[in-house]
């Protein structure tokens, strides 16, 4: 079955970048959507933002200025790059691939990676 | 910004059963779909399009959706099934989705 794998920095400093790679097994990245989702600390969960490769990329508008994600069919990854990080960008990353489109739901996801932002 | 309402917390004893609610104001329009998390594990969908329950998810869950509210519930509930409990829908756009604040749901 499809696995996710979050990796990158666990801490990150303010007014920095924060990076984060998603290595899909056991199936595609192309033909599909996928989404970058947050939990903070608090546990509320928040959508980041989309990805189809090949096709539309949908952020959350409240981070629409400050987020990228992007693919790469060759490695089977998606990224998320996120500038300007501040502490309210701790959280759990995870990356989960999305089911159907009527709303989608999330399935799989990822582990999860921890991320601190903290000078 | 778009808002899906669940409450905090819902207690029950085992056996009984336990409604989760979640409230967004385009749910006539958008299916819910319910996360179940546990202490350090990643959120499991437990229920998708309103009453659809994926394979391995006990025939115990149950959904459904009227106006402005969409429910989950849980006959019989077990100790295993305490956990938080997230709503997960789009506005009325469907393109931006957005999750509910969870419910924890305590097993007494």
């Amino acid at each position: 079955q499809v696995q996710l794998q979050e990796s990158g920095p666990g801490l990150v400093k303010p007014s920095e970048t924060l990076s984060l790679t998603c290595t899909v097994s056991g199936g595609s990245i192309t033909g599909s959507y996928w989404s970058w989702i947050r939990q903070f600390p608090g546990g509320g969960l928040e959508w980041i933002g989309n990805f189809l490769s090949g096709g539309s990329t949908f952020y959350n508008p409240s981070l629409k200025s400050r987020v990228r994600i992007s693919g790469d069919t060759s490695k089977n990854q998606l990224s998320l790059s996120l500038t300007s990080v501040t502490t309210a960008d701790t959280a759990v990353y995870y990356c989960a691939g999305e089911r159907a489109n009527s709303p989608p739901w999330f399935d799989p996801w990822g582990q999860g990676i921890l991320v601190t932002v903290s000078s | 910004s778009y808002e899906l309402t669940q409450p905090p917390s819902v207690s029950v004893s085992p056996g009984q059963t336990a409604r989760l609610t979640c409230s967004g104001d385009a749910l006539p329009k958008q299916y819910a779909h319910w996360y179940q998390q546990k202490p350090g594990q990643a959120p499991v969908v437990v229920m998708y399009k309103d009453n659809e329950r994926p394979p391995g998810i006990p025939q115990r869950f149950s959904g459904s959706s009227s106006g402005t509210t969409a429910s989950l519930t849980i006959s019989g509930v077990q100790a295993e099934d305490e956990a938080d409990y997230y709503c997960q829908s789009a506005d009325i756009t469907g393109i931006y989705q957005f999750f509910g604040g969870g419910t924890k749901l305590t097993v007494l």
